[in-house]
């Protein structure tokens, strides 16, 4: 069964560092979605990506974040400076399209970001 | 207005119960409303989703239940087993209006006892 794939699993990075998380969304799909998920808390919303171009973001995605499909499987989110509130499970996302009905949303495995 | 607020926030049901989680929502433009499972160091796996069109819709042991009027909806599991103790979240979305963020609950740690 197709599987949304996210690497690494775990990054340790420090306050300020750039951190580059990577994913690989379901063959066919063609949105695709960033999550996080702060430790104990509920999922949120940070980005979505169709045609090339952001379609929605969040207002925790501001300029220090950036979303990137560099070629025809991989799509990465960038975190140009990390603060220590970034520490939080990261959760790629993606769905099949825009046709009437194909809203499910299949996460990957996550990657979980710890800033020091 | 965006919030979706979810109970109870932790769960005990012993195996073979019911186990019922519930979920309310005050944006009327919300049009669909999907259930996931999570369990530890995983991402969110999508179970059962719903439609405002239907009152009720389900999967085996799995059940949504939708009450437009209320603005609530609620995942019911028969039968409840040690294999589903995870943490359950509902979410919503408004794709009719173009939008397919995913707004979610802050969820409910189930735990089926044997």
């Amino acid at each position: 069964e197709p599987e949304v794939t996210q690497t690494p699993s775990h990054q340790v990075t420090q306050m300020g560092q750039e951190v580059i998380l990577r994913c690989v969304p379901i063959s066919n799909h063609l949105y695709f979605y960033w999550y996080r998920q702060i430790l104990g808390q509920k999922v949120e919303f940070l980005v979505s990506f169709y045609n090339n171009e952001i379609s929605e973001k969040s207002e925790i995605f501001d300029d220090q974040f950036s979303v990137e499909r560099p070629d025809g499987s991989n799509f990465t989110l960038k975190i140009r400076s990390t603060k220590l509130e970034d520490s939080a499970m990261y959760f790629c996302a993606s769905s099949e399209g825009l046709i009437a009905g194909d809203y499910e949303q299949y996460f990957g495995p996550g990657t979980r970001l710890t800033v020091t | 207005q965006q919030q979706v607020k979810q109970s109870p926030q932790s769960l005990i049901v012993q195996k073979g119960g019911i186990s019922i989680i519930n979920c309310a929502y005050e944006n009327t433009a919300f049009d669909y409303f999907p259930w996931y499972q999570q369990f530890p160091g995983k991402g969110p796996a999508l179970l059962i989703a719903i439609r405002p069109d239907v009152s009720e819709k389900k999967e085996g042991r799995f059940t949504i239940s939708f009450n437009k009027s209320a603005k609530q909806f609620s995942l019911h599991i028969m039968d409840s087993q040690p294999g589903d103790s995870a943490t359950y979240f509902c979410a919503a979305s408004t794709p009719g209006a173009g939008s397919y963020q995913l707004t979610f609950g802050k969820g409910t740690k189930l735990s089926v006892i044997p």
